[in-house]
């Protein structure tokens, strides 16, 4: 199975900063790649397929970029809304499997 | 409106049963893979088991290889996962997926998502 690994684990920061989670595969997995952000209690939401298509009714803030075995989440300018925990999630090969989680915390 | 409502979910004891179902409305089921993924108490998400829109084509995360058993029914919409000999590790939120289509074409990532349901495995 392809490993992702997510860092930070934890990211401390506050609303309007800019914040950056990157992604690595064990191995390459050319752009397909996915995003999710995940909020207690609740399902994860898609954000970014094939690491940088915005999913319908996204915000702008977010990106996605990368390709290979190294990807980046961007929020531009992080908001209330945006304190959650993100996932990243491979689909190039079966078993699909997901990054351990990156949680956005309030600074 | 796309939804999916997952039922089934409880407190069974190691070694015992379960079946999920995940109720599907607002597309077209019979047309879509659909898969279970599931979530650990504060823990990461682990993808399970999936099958093709026709029903066939079984997958099955190792974990479960054995154990579970994916299947469907595209007159009621419904998707289901068999469990059994359940164990302390398999306590989890599970959660039905739908997989994403774009440009004609459908991928193993998941568009929708059912709220979940819990099950508990302990004596």
């Amino acid at each position: 199975d392809i490993q992702m690994t997510q860092s930070p684990s934890t990211l401390s920061a506050s609303v309007g900063d800019r914040v950056t989670i990157t992604c690595r595969a064990s191995q390459s997995i050319s752009s397909w790649l996915a995003w999710y952000q995940q909020k207690p209690g609740k399902a994860p939401k898609l954000l970014i397929y094939k690491a940088s298509s915005l999913e319908s009714g996204v915000p702008s803030r977010f990106s996605g970029s990368g390709s290979g075995t190294e990807f980046t989440l961007s929020i531009s300018s992080l908001q209330p809304d945006d304190f959650a925990t993100y996932y990243c999630q491979q689909y190039n090969s079966f078993p699909p499997t997901f990054g351990g989680g990156t949680k956005v915390e309030i600074k | 409106e796309v939804q999916l409502v997952e039922s089934g979910g409880g407190l069974v004891q190691p070694g015992g049963s379960l079946r999920l179902s995940c109720a599907a409305s607002g597309f077209t089921f019979s047309s879509y893979a659909m898969h279970w993924i599931r979530q650990a108490p504060g823990k990461g998400l682990e993808y399970v088991s999936a099958i093709s829109s026709a029903g066939g084509s079984p997958y099955y995360a190792n974990s479960v290889q054995g154990r579970f058993t994916i299947s469907r029914d595209n007159s009621k919409n419904t998707l289901y996962l068999q469990m059994g000999s359940l164990r302390a590790e398999d306590m989890a939120v599970y959660y039905c997926a739908r997989r994403y289509c774009s440009g004609g074409s459908c991928y193993s990532a998941y568009d929708y998502w059912g709220q979940g349901t819990l099950v508990t495995v302990s004596s």
